[in-house]
Formats: structure tokens, sequence, C-alpha cells
């Protein structure tokens, strides 16, 4: 079975502050794993993923995330917050060894940053 | 990417009436998927949705409740049907591009209230 969790509700940072929404997940075989990210009252955004090659993985608006395999984490990253970054995150991930397409997601991290 | 638009946005609906959402690409693709978000949740895929076949639903979901239909590959319609207050959520389609990297697209969702 797979799973994603994201064992944080909400996360504030101050703004200019580094930033980080974790990330953990489990499949029986290769995980594919993606960041999307909802602003108030729209449909999510694809933030970044990881497929293969390079354990970290850069993707739009200046976040990244690293791959870690051994602690099955797949954290979102960014080096100095912006008061815009503030929406809701969520982790995802699929198996690639299923042949299945769908994508189980994490119950979502509500991030706000602090002017 | 994908551009992907949701028709309707939002709607509020009495109990017992059914209601079609449609999905619309701006280019053709294969996969094409619906989620559903309850209020509060995270992502919960209902179905994927099949160009000339029947659609492939998740454990829980049932096509009598959540018929889908897909004339084309840029087009696709998901009826909630014999609506409770428990249906209120909001209905997102995706989409994974052909040589997309494995990667889906959200549409906007439509914001569903039944009342």
């Amino acid at each position: 079975a797979q799973s994603v969790a994201q064992p944080e509700d909400q996360v504030n940072v101050a703004e200019g502050n580094p930033l980080t929404v974790k990330c953990t997940y489990s499949v029986s075989g290769n995980p594919y794993l993606f960041w999307y990210v909802q602003y108030p009252n729209r449909g999510l955004q694809f933030l970044l993923k990881y497929i293969t090659g390079d354990n970290l993985v850069k993707g739009s608006y200046g976040f990244e995330a690293e791959f870690n395999k051994s602690q099955t984490s797949f954290h979102l990253k960014k080096p100095s917050a912006l008061v815009s970054d503030s929406a809701l995150y969520f982790c995802a991930v699929r198996d690639s060894t299923t042949g299945a397409n769908n994508l189980f997601f994490g119950t979502g991290t509500r991030l706000t940053v602090i002017p | 990417s994908a551009v992907i638009s949701q028709k309707p946005s939002r709607d509020i609906c009495q109990r017992g009436t059914s209601l079609t959402i449609q999905c619309q690409v701006d280019s053709q693709v294969t996969m094409m998927f619906w989620y559903r978000q309850q209020p509060g949740q995270s992502l919960t895929l209902i179905a994927t949705a099949n160009q000339g076949s029947e659609a492939t639903y998740e454990s829980g979901f049932v096509i009598d409740k959540f018929p889908i239909s897909r004339p084309n590959l840029t087009f696709s319609t998901l009826t909630v049907s014999n609506m409770s207050p428990e249906d209120s959520s909001i209905y997102l389609c995706s989409v994974e591009p052909t040589g997309g990297g494995e990667t889906q697209y959200f549409g906007p969702g439509t914001r569903l209230l039944v009342l």
C-alpha cells in the first residue's frame, strides 16, 4: 500500500528565513514523488518532482526538495521565505512499479510566512 | 504542462439533484483523472477517465454515483448524482500529458455545496 505523511498541519516562518515542509512516504516499489501548492480558491499547482537521478531537485518559485531513500523522506525547502509563499502544500507519491497512475496525497501542510 | 479549465467553478445544489462538471484540456491527453477534496481534507482519486471505454473507479466510488464520460482526448465530465450534503467538496480533474515526465496537472476545481 502507498501512503504519504505530512506530520505538520501548520508551519509558520518569518519572511526571509529558510522554510522546510516535511513529507515521508511508504511504497512497496520505487517512488515517484511530487510537491503541489494550493492557493486559496485555486487548484493545485505543480512545484517539483523526483523521478530518478539527482536526489536534490529544484522546482518553481525557488523551491527544492531532497529525496532521501533511507529515511523515506522528501522534504520541501526554500532558503528564504516570501509572504507570497503562504499556501497549502501537498506531498504526493506514486509507486512506479505498479503501473498505476494515481497519486496518493498527504493531508497537506499550511505554510504561513509572517512579514 | 497543460491548460485545464473546469465548469462550473462553483455551485450550490439541493440534495437529491445531480450536477455535471466539465473538464477541458488544451491538448490531447490519454490520461485524465477525477479527484475529490473534502473540506479540510486531502485529495482522493475517484476514477480514471478512459477515452473510448468505461472509467476505472477506485475503492469506495461507484459508477452509479459518479458517472464519467470521456468522449474524446480533450474533454471529460463527472456527474455527482443524487447529491447529499456529504458530497460537498472540491472536485478536480487532472491530466497526465504524454511525455510529461509522469506529472499530473490539475484544473482549478469545482467547489460544490449541497444543502
